[in-house]
């Protein structure tokens, strides 16, 4: 089966501007992560979405926003960008509950290298 | 919150030989998952090996085994017959249990590079 998609791969923007990252899940998957990987900071979490609804937020200023939809497909936006927002976005899913006692494993994509110029 | 500590920015291999990346984890839980991803230049993150803090047994996947130790909060990955394409970022993660309606949100280490010699 299909993988995680994240597009774009790779995007270049200016101070200031606004950008928005597509991320397609697994299909059945209903649970979206997102995550800011920087040599600095490491990985770390922005938000998550389950079936359209934030379920947990990191602690990122609120220029960073998301969304999903009914087709778990999730986005998210980077409003007036700034050089330090220059990282890999990583997009992973998972089923979102339990399978059993095992836990579910999350799947992640390819990430959408941002930079900021 | 939890955090999670990986002490080895690198750590280097020659092929054939067996490798131990470390991991320490802070948490007042008593029930959690640990993992161990992967991270090849390629970028996308695989999942090595899961635990579940319940189960006393060390998790293995074929060259891939843990060793678990709850009461000192300690998650150790050993690499047995280290392959070329082992050589990897390995990052080590946690994450709380789920109830109904919680969260999958995975708390990282900072990550350990390994190197595989031929």
């Amino acid at each position: 089966k299909a993988g995680v998609t994240q597009t774009p791969r790779y995007l270049i923007k200016t101070r200031g501007q606004q950008v928005t990252l597509s991320c397609s899940p697994i299909s059945g998957h209903r649970s979206v992560s997102w995550y800011q990987q920087t040599p600095g900071q490491g990985l770390q979490f922005l938000f998550e979405y389950f079936s359209e609804t934030q379920r947990n937020k990191g602690n990122f200023p609120g220029r960073f926003s998301g969304r999903q939809f009914s087709n778990s497909r999730s986005e998210m936006n980077v409003s007036t960008l700034e050089l330090g927002d220059s990282a890999l976005y990583l997009c992973a899913s998972s089923w979102g509950r339990d399978r059993g006692r095992r836990g579910t494993e999350a799947f992640f994509g390819q990430g959408t290298r941002l930079t900021v110029v | 919150a939890q955090t999670v500590t990986q002490s080895q920015p690198e750590m280097s291999v020659q092929e054939a030989e067996t490798v131990t990346l470390s991991c320490t984890y802070d948490t007042s839980e008593s029930d959690y998952y640990l993992f161990w991803y992967k991270q090849p230049p390629s970028r996308q993150m695989i999942l090595v090996i899961r635990q579940e803090a319940y189960k006393q047994q060390n998790a293995t996947e074929n060259r891939f085994s843990v060793n678990f130790q709850k009461a000192a909060k300690s998650f150790s990955l050993k690499i047995s017959d280290s392959q070329l394409g082992d050589a990897a970022m390995y990052f080590c993660a946690y994450r709380s249990p789920r109830p109904q309606g919680g969260s999958e949100k995975l708390v990282f280490g900072k990550g350990t590079k390994l190197t595989v010699n031929p």
